[in-house]
């Protein structure tokens, strides 16, 4: 079957860097997502990686390793607005996206 | 602007009734998909549609039913609604050739806050 495995909960402190993980067992790959949703909203998205490596945009880089199944968001300098849930969601040979349950960051002063 | 709404954006509703829940999209893609999360769960994907009166089930597509007669319009039915239905509907677009990645990236509506009482 498809699973994506992230963290359900993890707490940081405002100022400081969370990375937040993800591994994947998908029928195909065809690229993978993190979408940031707050609570009671629509998840929005905030990356993209195809390739292997490190993608980073501003405050947040995203990092996928497809040999090993494994992707994470690096999130620095950490604000109080960045409590939210974060989405992991792959696609697949069929270019459906299969999401994870999402991991609930909280920031904490 | 483009965008994806969603109608009603909240609705109470009782055990047996029927809902519709309407989404509708200026992006001008063809891909529509319906989801429900519910707490803990993430997102799981209803019903979807690749392109006018194209339809295809999801993960949990029981109990649900969906209309796509236009490309902007894509709606879901709950023909007797039970309260384990309860939960935030969301409507998202796409295009194989959509968004920044350039690649299936989907849109999502504010969502729709369903309980059935």
């Amino acid at each position: 079957g498809q699973n994506i495995d992230q963290p359900t909960e993890m707490t940081a402190t405002e100022g400081a860097i969370v990375q937040i993980n993800c591994t994947y067992q998908t029928s195909g790959f065809n690229g993978l997502f993190w979408y940031q949703q707050h609570a009671g909203e629509a998840p929005t998205f905030l990356s993209y990686n195809v390739l292997d490596g490190l993608e980073e945009k501003g405050r947040f880089s995203s990092f996928l390793s497809r040999s090993k199944g494994y992707s994470y968001l690096l999130l620095k300098e950490l604000q109080m607005k960045d409590s939210a849930s974060y989405l992991c969601a792959v696609t697949d040979s069929n270019y459906q996206l299969i999401w994870g349950a999402g991991t609930k960051l909280i920031i904490k002063p | 602007d483009a965008d994806v709404t969603q109608t009603p954006r909240n609705r109470i509703t009782k055990t047996g009734k029927r809902i519709m829940l309407e989404c509708s999209q200026t992006k001008g893609h063809d891909r529509m998909y319906w989801y429900r999360q519910d707490p803990g769960l993430g997102l799981r994907l209803i019903y979807y549609s690749f392109d006018v009166k194209d339809i295809n089930k999801g993960e949990i597509s029981d109990g649900y039913s969906v209309s796509r007669q236009a490309q902007a319009k894509f709606s879901l039915s709950l023909e007797s609604a039970i309260p384990n239905q309860t939960a935030l509907y969301f409507c998202a677009t796409s295009d194989l050739t959509s968004g920044r990645a350039g690649n299936n990236e989907q849109f999502f509506g504010p969502g729709t806050r369903l309980t059935v009482l």
